[in-house]
């Protein structure tokens, strides 16, 4: 079976600091892989989506940006974090045959 | 460009409760319409589907019907529990396999 990995689930940064969110899907191969951001009180936004490897897609103009290395991995990443990057990150993979979205468990960041 | 809005919450029922949460979309096309939801400490999760219009999608009692007149996909369930409590989110397929999601309600019911 398919599952989907995120880590870590908590992390407290310093604003100016680099940022590694890792995402990795086991049990399938070339998925569609999705990066949301949910902030508080403002729902569930695209950030990046891959439809393979080296494939980049950007939602939105942000201090973010997100790489693919391998098939199954996927990476969000910032050289210097802002204050307004804080947010619940989840990690999503797509199963094309029946359109379903799995999310992974997510990542509180609280940028300080 | 495509976009989905719903209500604002909280919405707050009593236990046995008729719910409408309501949803509406723009979009090129006729895209795929989803509800996902998000219990209390668990990840989001999908509810029901439609894939075209006048679709009705159903699961645990809860149905959304796609209506292409109106660019609507309400959610309705006619009697709620305290154990649906939680985030409901609107979403419709944004092309290139993207999801595109609404803001959320989040939904409080009370025994």
């Amino acid at each position: 079976s398919q599952t989907i990995h995120q880590w870590p689930a908590t992390l407290v940064q310093p604003v100016g600091s680099p940022l590694s969110l890792e995402c990795t899907v086991e049990g399938t191969s070339n998925p569609n892989l999705y990066w949301y951001r949910q902030a508080a009180g403002r729902g569930l936004q695209l950030l990046f989506y891959s439809v393979g490897i080296g494939q980049i897609s950007s939602e939105v103009p942000q201090n973010l940006s997100a790489s693919r290395p391998q098939d199954r991995q996927f990476i969000l990443s910032s050289k210097k974090l802002l204050l307004s990057d804080s947010g619940f990150y989840l990690c999503a993979w797509r199963d094309s045959l029946n359109e379903k979205l799995f999310f992974g468990s997510g990542t509180q960041l609280s940028v300080l | 460009g495509n976009s989905v809005t719903q209500m604002e919450g909280p919405v707050t029922l009593s236990e046995e409760a008729f719910l409408t949460i309501n949803c509406t979309y723009t979009a090129t096309g006729y895209p795929s319409l989803f509800w996902y939801v998000q219990y209390p400490g668990e990840g989001l999760q999908l509810l029901l589907k439609a894939t075209k219009a006048d679709d009705k999608g159903s699961n645990k009692g809860f149905e959304a019907t796609y209506r292409k007149e109106t660019t609507s996909f309400h959610l309705e369930k006619g009697s709620v529990q305290v154990s649906d409590s939680a985030v409901y989110f609107c979403a419709l397929e944004g092309g290139y396999n993207k999801l595109i999601f609404g803001a959320g309600t989040r939904l409080a019911v009370h025994p």
